[in-house]
């Protein structure tokens, strides 16, 4: 099965940037979704196809993908942005087709 | 806008059965595939199973394959997820969720509901 990787958490200082990495074996070939879920409500779609924002999110959220890493950028982090991110693929080629990152839980300092 | 509420959740014996529903609102059911997502109790998201907006065609991971079967009825706009021989490890928070893309599918989620809770125990 593919296997993505995300580190358990990352910490920012509010008003700085930050970046949410996701790797795995040549991920730039694929297409990288990621979710923002804040406790007790469900997973939330912030950036699809790599680097589109769905309406609704903020420009502040951006991605971009190549090579083994994926990465979910947040400028100018807010004590709202504070939330558990998962990226997902589909990898058509293994089981299961659709693949979940272990998630970041990301703190705002 | 769109609304997905899910029910049927509750606690059942390892070994038991049980069926999720997924009421849809707010945009056009049947013109577009659905996914279930469990989300066990503070871990991460796994994908459980997805229909074709037609219910023609239908996927789900190995491991759950002969356990697990996903139908829906675009007549009552509910998406549903039939479960059987439960164990402990079915124990989660299951969300369905919509597909971006009409007709076809994008493999991603733009929508989701907030979830039902399976707990299985004696």
């Amino acid at each position: 099965s593919y296997v993505l990787t995300q580190p358990p958490s990352v910490s920012v200082a509010r008003g700085q940037a930050a970046r949410i990495i996701c790797g795995g074996d040549n991920i730039g070939g694929k297409t990288v979704h990621w979710y923002q879920q804040k406790p007790g409500q469900a997973p939330v779609l912030v950036v699809y196809d790599d680097s589109d924002r769905p309406s609704g999110i903020p420009e502040r959220f951006s991605g971009s993908n190549s090579g083994n890493t994926a990465t979910l950028t947040i400028s100018r982090v807010e004590a709202g942005d504070e939330a558990d991110y998962y990226c997902q693929v589909l990898d058509s080629n293994s089981d299961p087709l659709l693949v979940f990152g272990g998630g970041t839980k990301l703190t705002v300092l | 806008q769109v609304q997905l509420v899910e029910s049927g959740g509750g606690v059942v014996q390892p070994g038991g059965s049980l069926r999720l529903s997924c009421e849809a609102s707010g945009f056009i059911f049947s013109t577009f595939g659905m996914h279930w997502v469990r989300q066990a109790p503070g871990k991460g998201l796994e994908w459980v199973a997805f229909i074709w907006y037609d219910g023609s065609q239908k996927y789900y991971p190995d491991s759950l394959k002969g356990r697990f079967t996903v139908s829906r009825d675009n007549s009552k706009n509910i998406l549903y997820l039939q479960m059987n021989s439960l164990t402990a490890e079915d124990t989660a928070f299951y969300y369905c969720a919509k597909d971006r893309l009409g007709y076809t599918t994008s493999h991603y989620f733009d929508h989701w509901g907030q979830g039902t809770l399976v707990t299985v125990s004696s």
